[in-house]
């Protein structure tokens, strides 16, 4: 198994264009996770999947960003009218543990720059 | 809800030990503890899942006092490779990380 891979490895982009980011997890892993981290910041929870339910969503998130997880597989997370406040570098992680244990694993990111 | 964490940055000489601490307002139910170096994601160092448990793999262990809504990672006997961004993590509903304690190990 090759990891957590996440593409693309980084993204530029003008205010107001959509992007989409792909994550595909660990492959016997049910839980995919996303989250944003800034600079000198811990990362910041978006959302998490267990298989293909998407089933909690941050209430920071705001209703630009959309996250999918079809078939309960690979995950995608796209965010539309990009503004420069959504400069960051972008993670996924998945887990296969039951609920309070949770060993994550982590791609190694997305760092977007909306210019 | 993002647990607190203590001290926000420490530099230590190799060999030396260190304390993390990691502290919640609201109950914790598990801690886990990843490492994070400069340009890289989190890696997973230990996740503790009861009050009173401790863990620990080579010269890093941890443990939990639940009561307290306290987690504290111990790093002993220091190494250069154990330079990095510490984040405690615990799940309530969402996952929720530490505000993260930078530890540098210098020769």
């Amino acid at each position: 198994d090759t990891g957590v891979s996440q593409d693309p490895r980084h993204k530029i982009t003008k205010r107001g264009q959509n992007v989409t980011f792909r994550c595909d997890p660990i492959s016997e892993h049910n839980r995919l996770y996303w989250y944003r981290q800034t600079l000198g910041q811990g990362p910041e929870f978006l959302t998490y999947f267990q298989n293909e339910a998407q089933l909690e969503k941050s209430r920071l998130l705001s209703d630009r960003f959309s996250a999918e997880r079809p078939k309960g597989s690979f995950s995608t997370l796209e965010i539309q009218r990009t503004e420069q406040g959504d400069s960051a570098m972008y993670l996924c992680a998945s887990s296969s543990t039951p609920k309070g244990s949770d060993e994550q694993y982590f791609g190694p990111g997305t760092r977007l720059t909306v210019t | 809800q993002q647990p607190v964490q203590s001290p926000q940055a420490v530099i230590l000489r190799e060999g030396e030990d260190a304390v993390i601490n990691c502290s919640s307002s609201k109950a914790l139910y598990s801690v886990h503890w990843y490492r994070q170096k400069h340009g890289e994601a989190p890696v997973f160092l230990m996740i503790l899942l009861k009050g009173g448990e401790q863990k620990g793999h080579d010269k890093i262990s941890a443990s939990f006092n639940e009561k307290k809504q306290q987690s504290s990672l111990y790093l002993t006997a220091s190494q250069l490779s154990y330079s990095g961004t510490y984040f405690c993590g615990t799940l309530g509903g969402q996952f929720y990380f530490g505000t993260g304690t930078s530890l540098t190990v210098i020769p």
